[in-house]
């Protein structure tokens, strides 16, 4: 069974600085797709930025980056010159390419307030 | 940019009564989805739908839950006889092609309220 963990439940960033946050999975399959979404306080789910298991390069969207680390199962949003705008609810996903078909899994989500 | 559109936003009913959410995925796209989020949970899975039957559903996707395309624009879910528990955040998502890689998109939700 596919398994996503967040580890941080809540994080304070100082606006215009960089923050991290943590992701780790647990799969037994080789292929499979790791994305990470948004949820502001109005409630929609924003994608952000998509790492496919196979692609050499860390994902790069803009100010997020993915730092993928696949041998440590951890896939970790960086979020580059913090905006107020950026504080929401952070999920990390992962959909596996194998048994579980199409559904993506969801972490528990990480809260990131972004202080002025 | 093209949206997936939900209504109504919120919904309140009576425990044991019916209600159907309802969603406009993105015009192109072909797979359709239905999550849910309880209060301070996790977003999981219900069930995903392409060419007007159910392609995959989750266990928490029992009898009282059905989904439906009545027409080329709408794609709904039931909940036949609402529980307390079913109170949660329900999302809507579509997706052009079902593709691994491919991202969701999502509406902004309908938030249920059974009392």
């Amino acid at each position: 069974a596919q398994k996503i963990t967040q580890t941080q439940p809540g994080m304070f960033v100082q606006e215009k600085e960089a923050v991290t946050l943590d992701c780790t999975y647990d799969t037994s399959d080789q292929s499979y797709g790791l994305f990470w979404y948004k949820q502001p306080s109005s409630g929609e789910m924003i994608f952000l930025i998509y790492q496919g298991s196979y692609d050499e390069q860390n994902a790069t969207e803009g100010r997020y980056s993915l730092n993928f680390q696949k041998a440590r199962k951890s896939a970790n949003l960086v979020i580059s010159a913090s905006q107020l705008g950026d504080s929401a609810m952070y999920f990390c996903a992962m959909r596996d390419w194998g048994n579980a078909g199409n559904m993506l899994t969801f972490g528990g989500g990480t809260r990131l307030m972004v202080k002025p | 940019e093209p949206e997936v559109t939900q209504t109504p936003s919120h919904q309140v009913t009576q425990m044991g009564q019916e209600v159907i959410l309802r969603c406009v995925p993105i015009s192109n796209h072909l797979y359709f989805y239905w999550y849910r989020q309880i209060l301070g949970q996790k977003v999981e899975f219900l069930v995903s739908f392409y060419n007007n039957e159910i392609s995959e559903k989750s266990e928490i996707f029992d009898d009282q839950f059905s989904v439906e395309r009545p027409d080329g624009s709408n794609f709904t879910l039931k909940i036949r006889s609402t529980k307390l528990e079913d109170s949660a955040m329900y999302f809507c998502a579509s997706s052009v092609a079902g593709e691994k890689s491919e991202k969701l998109f999502f509406g902004s939700g309908t938030q249920l309220s059974v009392l």
